[in-house]
């Protein structure tokens, strides 16, 4: 079975600009987790999605938003980018019950400069 | 809120000296702990999901264990290829989320 798949890998952008991360789930996935991770505050959750809505937010400015779609693929995106949003940005997937495990996929390292 | 702690912060073995990784826990209503290993600038690998106090997990050379508080991932006789960070995560209450500890750095030097 497939894993977890995050496009793009890497990613450079400018203060101001905004980005659109993408992934796609193992395949009967329903349930999609994005997470940011940094070397100061490590892996913090965004969101969650289950079945195209929103089930669970982190704490994160509303610059942060994603959605997804009708086969489970799941994107984030990033407005008005600031110096410290550079991170590794994580999805995971789950079947969407509780305390199930989450696959992660490889991440995308976006550099803000 | 939930909160993961992971100590220590590095640890340096030498290869075939076994030791133990711990990750203390507070959660309301714990769903799962998981374990995950973490190769630099990669996705953390799925090791091991715990449910309840008591419970024990083993693949190959590691071991998880599992109490009302903590948890520990035993590692035996480890190789340099176990070099890696090992990150805890909690799953707790109602939602859907992943709360991780910081994480701990292992080197395993041959």
């Amino acid at each position: 079975k497939a894993g977890v798949t995050q496009t793009p890998r890497y990613l450079i952008k400018t203060r101001g600009q905004q980005v659109t991360l993408s992934c796609s789930p193992i395949s009967g996935h329903r349930s999609v987790s994005w997470y940011q991770q940094t070397p100061g505050q490590g892996l913090q959750f965004l969101f969650e999605y289950f079945s195209e809505t929103q089930r669970n937010k982190g704490n994160f400015p509303g610059r942060f938003s994603g959605r997804q779609f009708s086969n489970s693929r799941s994107e984030m995106n990033v407005s008005t980018l600031e110096l410290g949003d550079s991170a590794l940005y994580l999805c995971a997937s789950s079947l969407g019950k509780e305390g199930e495990t989450q696959y992660f996929g490889p991440g995308t390292r976006l550099l803000v400069l | 809120e939930d909160q993961v702690t992971q100590s220590p912060e590095a640890l340096r073995l030498q290869e075939g000296e076994s030791s133990s990784l711990n990750c203390s826990y507070t959660v309301s209503g714990l769903r799962g702990l998981f374990w995950y290993r973490q190769d630099p600038g990669k996705g953390p690998e799925f090791l091991f999901t715990l449910y309840s106090a008591g419970e024990e997990k083993e693949k190959e050379r590691l071991k998880a264990t599992l109490t009302k508080k903590e948890s520990f991932l035993h590692i035996t006789a480890p190789k340099p290829e176990d070099s890696a960070t090992y990150l805890c995560a909690v799953s707790g209450g109602s939602n859907y989320k992943l709360t991780f500890g910081k994480g701990t750095l292992l080197t395993v030097n041959p």
